[in-house]
């Protein structure tokens, strides 16, 4: 079982719906991170966290310590929103966050 | 703040040939990181440096395998005697702290033939 879990791998969506991508791990971490991937291989940060909840614009990142859960969630999509989002967890190092362990990616499609 | 920087984008090599890729981070951080990613997967953890100390090392980095950042600033990888199964994306990542946002590169994709 991966130390990281993402739900759904594929998702096609329309213009203007409510997006939620899910994640899951199952190892201690010091933060959560949600990044956007484009083809071509560009990575994007786009939330860091490791409580509660964080907005930037259309997109919102809650975490779940507890439950060891996030979400992303995009409203009001639009297709540039179409990307693959993934969900990283970072692993303690001597005290320090080193190294991300990455999920496997959910593959976004936003249809006009 | 130019951004994470690596060279080449695309290698194309006969199996057997080493190849070095480079990595220039963001010219403050002094956290640089490689993973490789392959088709339809999330990036693996490869190497860590801060500074110039390499400070963790995957299992995944074979004797094939060896990075440097002999000054602190850029980084290489070397993969020597190159096989199909090293064919993918590598990625490289550099932060200012420990607890802060990584910043990526665009990647060097790896092709065996």
């Amino acid at each position: 079982k991966n130390e990281v879990e993402q739900s759904p791998q594929n998702l096609t969506a329309q213009e203007g719906e409510f997006i939620t991508i899910n994640c899951s791990y199952s190892v201690g971490i010091s933060a959560l991170h949600w990044l956007q991937q484009h083809p071509g291989g560009g990575i994007v940060s786009l939330f860091m966290l490791s409580s509660g909840k964080k907005k930037h614009g259309r997109l919102i990142a809650t975490i779940n310590i507890q439950e060891k859960h996030s979400s992303l969630h995009i409203t009001a999509s639009h297709p540039r929103d179409s990307a693959v989002y993934i969900c990283a967890v970072g692993r303690p190092y001597g005290g320090a966050t080193n190294k991300l362990i990455f999920g496997t990616g959910t593959l976004l499609a936003v249809q006009p | 703040d130019t951004g994470v920087s690596q060279d080449p984008r695309h290698k194309i090599t006969k199996r057997g040939q080493n190849v070095t890729f480079r990595c220039d981070p963001i010219s403050e951080h002094n956290r640089l990181y490689w993973y490789r990613q392959t088709l339809g997967q999330g990036p693996e953890f490869l190497t860590y440096f801060q500074n110039e100390a390499q400070l963790e090392k995957s299992r995944l980095l074979s004797d094939r395998f060896s990075a440097e950042r002999p000054k602190g600033s850029f980084s290489t990888l070397e993969i020597q005697r190159t096989e199909q199964g090293d064919s993918a994306m590598y990625l490289c990542a550099s932060s200012l702290m420990t607890n802060q946002p990584q910043h990526f590169g665009d990647g060097t994709r790896l092709s065996i033939l």
